[in-house]
Parts: C-alpha cells; structure tokens; sequence
C-alpha cells in the first residue's frame, strides 16, 4: 500500500533556505506533489514533478526526486516569512481517477 | 480562476446528530473527494465520486455517507456525528484528465 512519510515541523530563520524531506513506499507512482496549506486555508498545489524526472525548479523553489530512494525534497530558497505554512507532499498512482495520497504535512515555521 | 467552496468554515454539532457538509465547485470537475484533516495524520481520504450518482470508498469511510446528484456539488453526510469525528473537513475537485486537486478552505467541525 501507499505510505507517504514527512517529518512534522520545520524552524528555519528569514533568509534561509528550507529543505523540507518527503519519503514514500509505492514506486509506481506518476506524479508527485507538494501542496501548501496556509493558516485558515485549504491545500493549494505548489508544484509538482513527474516520475521521470530528478529535478524540477520554479522561481524559489526546487524539487528533487530521487526514485531509487523513494525521496522526495522541497527546498525553498530565500526563505520569508510568508513562506510560513504546512507543506505536504503527495503521490498519485495510476488509474482512472488519479488517486492521491497525501502526507503528513510538515510545519514550516519562519522566524524573523 | 477554481473556485471550490464549502457550506461552512465552523460547524458545532452535539453527539447523535446528523450532519451535512456541503461542497461546490465552479470548473465542471469530474472528480470530487472529501478528506478529514487531524494533526499528524495528515489528509485522508473519506470517499471519492468520478461522476454524478457514483461513489467510492476511500480509506476511512465508516460513519460517513455521500451524495452527488449534481455534478458540482458533493455532500458528505454524518448520520450520527461522534466526538472522534471532530476534525477539520476538506473538499476537492479534479478535473476528468488533470491530476492538480483543488480544495475548498475547510470546515472545522467540532462534536460535543
């Protein structure tokens, strides 16, 4: 089955770079996720990158995916304090519908 | 812009009583998914619906019950609300060939 695993809290410094860690069990998946949740808020997805590739860079943000691990990463370059939220990582399987498994979520706390 | 939105953001219901949690989105989404959020487990999946009138377990179905009559609204019911059913409630939709969910702000509902 799908076991999706990420530690709970993160406390970095504004300025920072985070690197929030991500492990999953299910090697089949397709896509992998990293969605953010703002206080009050529903998930909204960040980016994402697919099983094929190893790497993924947005702006700030830079994805890497070690599949051999079963490892996925989430840095966050610059980090401000905005950035401040519950990141959770996810995995989709293969089928009719996309099934996503998600996270636990980690709490990135940014202090000034 | 998704627009996917909730009934309520606070509910406070007392033990027995049945409950309806409401969900609407904007974008003609096949898919909609209703998940509970509790601290350090992150999201898991109650039922899922790939279309009108049809739907599915997810991983934690007991005590709840669904309905979709419509396609852009998916209603996820409490027949009898129980204090280990207070958690935060999060709705999504999915596009039929997307793989992005987009998710509603929450209903934290709180059983006494």
């Amino acid at each position: 089955g799908e076991d999706v695993e990420q530690s709970l809290f993160l406390s970095v410094r504004e300025g920072d770079s985070s690197v929030i860690n991500c492990t999953y069990t299910d090697s089949s998946s397709t896509y992998l996720y990293w969605y953010k949740q703002e206080p009050g808020a529903g998930l909204q997805l960040l980016t994402y990158i697919f099983s094929n590739m190893d790497m993924k860079q947005d702006q700030r943000l830079t994805v890497l995916l070690n599949k051999k691990d079963k490892h996925l990463s989430l840095r966050i370059a610059d980090t401000q304090t905005g950035d401040s939220a519950i990141y959770f990582c996810a995995e989709s399987m293969p089928g009719g519908y996309q099934k996503v498994t998600f996270g636990t979520g980690t709490k990135l706390q940014v202090i000034p | 812009d998704v627009k996917v939105t909730q009934s309520s953001r606070y509910l406070v219901k007392r033990t027995g009583e049945k409950v309806f949690l409401e969900c609407v989105q904007d974008m003609d989404h096949e898919n909609m998914f209703w998940y509970r959020q509790d601290p350090g487990l992150g999201l898991r999946l109650i039922y899922f619906s790939y279309d009108v009138k049809m739907k599915e377990k997810g991983d934690i179905p007991e005590g709840y019950s669904v309905s979709r009559e419509k396609k852009e609204r998916f209603s996820l019911i409490l027949e009898s609300a129980s204090t280990n059913q207070t958690s935060m409630y999060l709705c999504a939709s999915q596009g039929g060939n997307g793989n992005e969910q987009f998710f509603g702000p929450g209903t934290r509902l709180t059983v006494l």
